[in-house]
């Protein structure tokens, strides 16, 4: 079956703009979880969404969000984006959540 | 404050020998652990867990050990092959394996040298 899509791969923004990414997780997986790669900071979790609702979130300002849809696809959206917002963005997901994630390759965000 | 810590940035060792990585967490509360593998440009791949009641699973060549009162974890790769080359992250969760916050350490490069 098909892996997590994420789209775009690699995305140029220039700060004060915001940026909408999107994943779409395996078929018949509920939850869906976003991680930001860093060579600072390694892979920091962003917050997690199972049918529709966010059910945990990490320690990241109010301009990170997301949401869910019906189908289960997620979308996380960075507002007056920064440079130290560059980072590699990455999606999980899995049935009910947790051990087992399987990830996407990510989309690459610079902010210039 | 890194509540999950991997102190070698990097291990090199000989194809055919053991591989042993080791993760450092300090967060009393989480009771599963997870170690992922890494190539540049692809997301990571779910490896093995383990889950706080045990000291051990073994999945083929892979090993992973968790000594709790020390708060310590280990990745035994044997023997070791010039594919695992890649980095490894481990990850540990509170509330068992129905959570989808994990938090990862830093990651340690693994070179096999043929």
């Amino acid at each position: 079956k098909a892996g997590v899509t994420q789209t775009p791969r690699y995305l140029i923004k220039t700060r004060g703009q915001q940026v909408t990414l999107s994943c779409s997780p395996i078929s018949g997986h509920r939850s869906v979880s976003w991680y930001q790669q860093t060579p600072g900071q390694g892979l920091q979790f962003l917050f997690e969404y199972f049918s529709e609702t966010q059910r945990n979130k990490g320690n990241f300002p109010g301009r990170f969000s997301g949401r869910q849809f019906s189908n289960s696809r997620s979308e996380m959206n960075v507002s007056t984006l920064e440079l130290g917002d560059s980072a590699l963005y990455l999606c999980a997901s899995s049935e009910t959540g947790g051990v087992g994630y399987t990830f996407g390759s990510g989309t690459r965000l610079t902010v210039v | 404050d890194q509540q999950v810590k991997q102190n070698s940035p990097s291990l090199s060792v000989q194809e055919g020998r053991i591989s042993i990585l080791n993760c450092d967490y300090t967060n009393s509360m989480f009771d599963y652990f997870l170690w992922y593998k890494k190539y540049p440009a692809e997301g990571p791949t779910f490896l093995i867990s383990i889950s706080s009641i045990k000291d051990k699973n073994e999945d083929g060549r892979f090993t992973v050990f968790l000594n709790k009162s020390a708060k310590h974890l280990s990745l035994h790769i044997v023997p070791s092959q010039p594919g695992d080359s890649a980095v490894y992250f481990c990850a540990a969760s509170v509330g068992s394996s129905n959570t989808g916050k994990l938090i990862f350490g830093q990651g340690t490069t693994l070179q096999v040298k043929p």
